[in-house]
């Protein structure tokens, strides 16, 4: 069974920075973690989910929300089946829980078969 | 796409059948929808993609229907795990967007 799991969630002061890491296992034989694109989801309290980021299974193609274009960087280590998420300039309505998601098929715009639990990131003063 | 789930809370009973709602403000072409049950403190869990194909090891009281701008989950026999919250995704255009959830409670 796939299994995803985030970590790095943690309070952090408006303008602050994160890293996120979300470890991949359970992928079996002949499933390479370099062929999945994987995404972050979050969850900001009260609210629904919103797509965030997502880099392509070879770590070449990256996507963007604009609410975090140019503050987040998403990248991945295929040695390591992890996939990271480094957020700058925090802001308050980054508050939510993180979720990493990763697609069935190795498109960087489909659906999710697998997620993590979420870790939560919190910015306040 | 902006997609706008119906309604926000539904309350109803075990054994009962429910329908959730979620349309789409323009068209979701190749039926690039999906649907996610979510229940607190865990994972996210695929239901249905493609708009009607039920994920490995759904149960069928679960369907999906709809295309276009108008999509539907049934849920039938409700049991106590399906209590949860709901959401649709489009992933037909960039950006991936989803609905903002439909909770599911007992009545």
């Amino acid at each position: 069974e796939v299994q995803l799991l985030e970590s790095g969630g943690n309070l952090v002061q408006p303008g602050g920075s994160l890293r996120l890491s979300c470890a991949v296992s359970g992928l079996g034989p002949g499933r390479k973690f370099s062929i999945y694109a994987v995404s972050w989801v979050r969850r900001a309290p009260g609210k629904g989910l919103e797509w965030v980021s997502t880099i392509s299974g070879n770590g070449a193609g990256t996507n963007y929300a604009d609410s975090v274009r140019g503050r987040f960087t998403i990248s991945r280590d295929n040695f390591k089946n992890t996939v990271y998420l480094q957020m700058d300039r925090l802001r308050a309505d980054d508050t939510a829980v993180y979720f990493c998601a990763k697609d069935p098929v190795g498109s960087m715009r489909f659906y999710f078969d697998s997620w993590g639990q979420g870790t939560l990131v919190t910015v306040s003063s | 796409i902006v997609l706008t789930q119906s309604p926000d809370t539904l309350s109803s009973s075990p054994g009962e059948t429910v329908t959730l709602s979620c349309r789409a403000s323009q068209t979701v072409s190749n039926l690039y929808l999906a649907w996610y049950q979510h229940r607190p403190g865990q994972a996210p869990r695929l239901l249905i993609y493609g708009a009607v194909t039920r994920a490995t090891g759904i149960p069928d009281r679960f369907s999906g229907d709809g295309a276009g701008t108008d999509f539907t989950l049934t849920i039938s026999r409700l049991e106590p795990e399906d209590f949860a919250v709901y959401y649709c995704h489009q992933y037909d255009v960039s950006p991936l967007t989803f609905g903002g959830g439909t909770k599911v409670e007992i009545k």
